[in-house]
């Protein structure tokens, strides 16, 4: 089945630096690569999405990269900011994009 | 509007016993998801109901674990003789369309098996 491999599984960084989380999947027939956050003691929210027929997507400083060769997609976080603190999980659809396969998730912590 | 809702918030039970979580999702959404979060872990899949469709309930780790979801709204997940390796927050989400759509997610229920 589909395989989602998320790293790393902890990151801090200081304010106002960048952060990189990168995922890889495993399903060839994979399309769709949403990104989640959930702060602590919250539900998991959708912060940025992109789909097969584009390699980049951005939406201010949040920026998503897909490399479908190679089978890896990358969360780029600028200008971090303390209330970017949170953990992040990747996703990649499965069987016919019928549903979601997670990554372990990455806690992200900012540093003032 | 409303967002997806789930109750109970918290439910510490026995091994042994059977426990009844609810998922309301949000009004109109055709795809209904549960998730299971363990400690520190991920999302693992659970069951997903799309419309009038039969469920895939691939995830589903053992049949003590079941899920209903009645008149395309409102869905149970059952778990019965539970044991404490169930111990987990199990997260329900709805999305419009399923898929390759947004998902939205409910606050869990916390779930304890002492």
């Amino acid at each position: 089945g589909e395989n989602v491999e998320q790293h790393p599984s902890t990151l801090s960084v200081q304010e106002g630096d960048s952060a990189v989380i990168k995922c890889t999947y495993s399903d060839s027939a994979s399309n769709y690569f949403p990104w989640y956050k959930q702060e602590l003691g919250k539900r998991p929210q959708l912060i940025i999405d992109i789909r097969s027929n584009v390699g980049e997507k951005k939406d201010q400083r949040i920026a998503v990269t897909l490399n479908k060769t190679a089978k890896h997609f990358s969360l780029h976080i600028t200008e971090t900011q303390p209330e970017d603190s949170a953990v992040y999980f990747c996703a990649a659809s499965y069987q016919g994009a019928q549903k979601l396969v997670f990554g372990q998730g990455t806690r992200l912590t900012i540093n003032p | 509007g409303a967002g997806v809702s789930q109750s109970p918030s918290n439910k510490v039970t026995e091994k042994g016993k059977d426990v009844e979580l609810r998922c309301d999702p949000i009004s109109g959404h055709t795809a209904l998801y549960w998730y299971r979060q363990s400690l520190g872990q991920g999302l693992e899949f659970l069951i997903y109901f799309q419309g009038n469709s039969a469920p895939d309930k691939s995830g589903l780790p053992s049949d003590r674990f079941s899920a209903e979801r009645t008149g395309g709204s409102v869905s149970t997940l059952t778990i019965q003789r539970t044991q404490q390796e169930d111990s987990a927050v199990y997260l329900c989400a709805s999305s419009f369309l399923g898929g390759l759509d947004e998902q939205f997610f409910g606050p869990g229920t916390r779930l304890t098996v002492l």
